[in-house]
């Protein structure tokens, strides 16, 4: 029962603006749109969060469009250590609500 | 600060061998997952922990796996016996539910297991 698609995979040029796009038609109202990514060996780390405002972090900027069935996280200067698995989840409003993982985008930064 | 801390960081063990993995989360947050990643696949909630309680462990195979979190702080998570297809990533996260209806989720660095 995936909530969420995203392409598997996505390349970008170090330095360049990273735009990781998820598709989350079935979103409800009381749901956030949630983005974490997973390096290598790693666990998954928190990027950003939104509802229905774009927003903006050290890390990302969240662009969700208007109806709310899709977003774009933007990782404006791309470095080789941004490469990692991204994963967009959509998540219910109440706290504690466990976070559902699909397959990711697999994005590879290259010199 | 320090983060959520896994151990062992890598386990082989043969298979109906028990095994266990602790966690220890950040300091102060009151709830703890236990997440399984099989490879090339996102991680899949086992069990949650508000405090002392199980909250939701509608996932955890119950015939095998179990799960504690003594005194509300570090947690345990047990295998026995281990199978061939428990091979998998184990990640434990932390987070503070408070007074925001939103909470993030921190994520340790993961035991992987793999069952010969």
């Amino acid at each position: 029962d995936a909530k969420t698609t995203q392409p598997t995979s996505m390349d970008c040029a170090e330095g360049r603006a990273a735009n990781l796009p998820c598709n989350h038609s079935t979103i409800s109202g009381n749901e956030y749109v949630y983005w974490y990514r997973q390096i290598h060996s790693q666990g998954p780390q928190y990027i950003i969060h939104g509802l229905k405002n774009n927003e903006t972090n050290e890390m990302a900027s969240l662009i969700i469009t208007e109806d709310r069935k899709s977003s774009t996280l933007i990782l404006p200067h791309a470095t080789l250590r941004d490469t990692a698995v991204y994963y967009c989840i959509v998540r219910p409003g109440n706290a504690g609500n466990m976070l559902t993982f699909g397959g990711g985008t697999r994005l590879m930064v290259k010199p | 600060e320090a983060g959520v801390v896994q151990s062992p960081r890598y386990k082989i063990i043969e298979k109906k061998q028990p095994v266990a993995f602790w966690c220890n989360p950040i300091s102060g947050h009151n709830t703890l997952y236990w997440y399984r990643q099989n490879l090339g696949q996102g991680p899949e909630l086992l069990i949650r922990y508000e405090n002392e309680e199980a909250v939701d462990d509608s996932q955890l195979p119950k015939d095998r796996f179990s799960a504690e979190r003594l005194k509300g702080v570090d947690s345990t998570l047990k295998i026995q016996p281990a199978e061939l297809g428990d091979s998998a990533v184990y990640l434990c996260a932390s987070s503070l539910i408070g007074s925001s209806i939103q909470e993030t989720q921190y994520f340790g660095p993961g035991t992987r297991l793999l069952v010969l």
